[in-house]
């Protein structure tokens, strides 16, 4: 069974303090691993999508990396308005089109 | 600028009665997701659709739940009847190859927000 473990659940930060998040897998041959974004009161909105280990996607202050069991999103120098729920998910070979999703960290940037 | 959409944004009921929540995909994705989220389950996929007929619905209390899409610009997720362990938020999403061909995309609406009394 394909599963998604992210960590820290929730993690606050000064503007401007780098971190990273943390998202674990198991899937049976990984077709996608993507990271959304998610606003209160609002849907996922989707941010990168990741198919093999070493590849590495940037948008603005977040970078997304992945290695064969687990993806990172870095943040560096953060800004009040990155402060949302980041979740992960992966795609398998055998699920069809299905998103198994991990339960997210919330991040919090304090200015 | 595409979007999914969904009616309604909230919805407050009484258990027992009937909701019908509504979604319109993004025009030329012809897969679409129902998903539910919740605090203590994060999301949870209910039922998909590609080309409008019904691929994989075993997430769904099959007792209460049904999802259909009557047309390519609208499906829809029913509870008949509703009970107070249903109330979350209700998320469809349409999906579409990724640029490089190699995954499936989604893109999700602003959710429905069920409470039910």
């Amino acid at each position: 069974e394909d599963q998604v473990t992210q960590s820290p659940e929730a993690l606050r930060l000064q503007e401007g303090e780098s971190s990273s998040l943390n998202c674990s897998y198991t899937v049976s041959g990984l077709r996608g691993l993507f990271w959304y974004r998610q606003d209160p009161g609002k849907g996922p909105e989707f941010l990168f999508t990741l198919y093999s280990a070493g590849e590495e996607k940037e948008k603005e202050r977040l970078k997304a990396t992945l290695t064969k069991k687990e993806s990172f999103l870095h943040i560096t120098a953060p800004k009040p308005e990155d402060s949302a729920t980041y979740l992960c998910a992966v795609q398998s070979n055998t699920g069809f089109q299905k998103l198994v999703f991990g339960t997210g960290t919330r991040l919090l940037v304090s200015p | 600028d595409a979007r999914v959409t969904q009616t309604p944004r909230h919805k407050v009921t009484e258990m027992g009665q009937e909701v019908t929540m509504r979604c319109q995909p993004i025009l030329g994705h012809n897969t679409v997701f129902w998903y539910r989220q919740t605090m203590m389950q994060g999301l949870e996929l209910l039922a998909y659709f590609r080309n409008r007929a019904p691929l994989d619905d075993s997430g769904m209390p099959k007792d209460r739940f049904s999802a259909e899409m009557p047309d390519a610009t609208l499906a829809t997720l029913k509870i008949q009847p509703s009970e107070p362990r249903d109330s979350a938020v209700y998320f469809c999403a349409s999906g579409s190859r990724s640029g490089s061909g190699s995954s499936y995309e989604q893109y999700f609406g602003p959710g429905t927000r069920l409470t039910v009394t």
